[in-house]
């Protein structure tokens, strides 16, 4: 069985703080890692798919980087903003997601 | 709109009762998966299926749940007797996978459940 670990559980940053997560996993076969992010009452949103070891991949002020032969992948926040506030997912891909138990991100203006 | 659909949006229910949520996936997608999600928690898996086949359960599952997706369309997810221990969010995904794998999973907006 996958275990997805994320961490920090919880993050309180100011406006304009940068911040990063952090996404660890047994190094194993998988097809790819997802970043998602959720926010309240509203379905979660893909950021990211990476499939590559080495792979980094940008989204505007948004980040990630996999690195699969050990097991860990970050995710960047550039200058923080109060709509930055969400959960964000980790999750590996198998047949299925197999998420993580998330990082809260609460920017406070 | 064409993104992933379910069905109530929230349900209140009295302990053993039976619900039933209803998702709507994407409409050339041919996988559907269900998640659960508890507070503090990731989404955990429950179950998947390809058009019309049930393909894997997981041991979270137990038999007072069902989940049904008859024409390979819309899915149906039951729970018979309900506890308060399945109060959570529910969640549907839809995805089109290939030989090459599937590359993306898409989200509705989930049902959350309160047994009281």
């Amino acid at each position: 069985i996958l275990n997805v670990e994320q961490s920090p559980q919880s993050l309180h940053v100011q406006e304009g703080d940068s911040t990063n997560f952090t996404c660890s996993f047994p190094s194993s076969n998988f097809y790819a890692l997802h970043w998602y992010r959720w926010e309240t009452a509203k379905s979660p949103e893909a950021l990211f798919v990476m499939t590559l070891n080495g792979d980094e991949k940008k989204k505007g002020r948004i980040s990630a980087t996999l690195n699969t032969k050990e097991g860990y992948s970050y995710l960047y926040i550039k200058g923080s903003q109060p709509e930055d506030s969400a959960t964000y997912l980790c999750a590996l891909l198998g047949d299925k997601l197999i998420f993580g138990t998330g990082t809260r991100l609460q920017v406070f203006p | 709109d064409t993104g992933v659909s379910q069905d109530p949006r929230h349900k209140i229910t009295k302990r053993g009762q039976n619900v039933t949520f209803r998702c709507d996936p994407i409409s050339e997608h041919n996988r559907l998966y269900w998640y659960r999600q508890t507070l503090g928690q990731g989404p955990e898996f429950l179950t998947y299926f390809q058009n019309e086949a049930q393909l894997e359960k997981s041991r979270l599952l137990s038999d007072r749940f069902s989940a049904e997706r008859p024409k390979g369309s819309f899915s149906t997810l039951e729970i018979q007797r309900t506890e308060q221990g399945d109060s959570a969010m529910y969640l549907c995904a839809s995805s089109l996978a290939s030989f090459g794998g599937v590359l993306e999973l898409f989200f509705g907006e989930g049902s959350r459940l309160t047994v009281l």
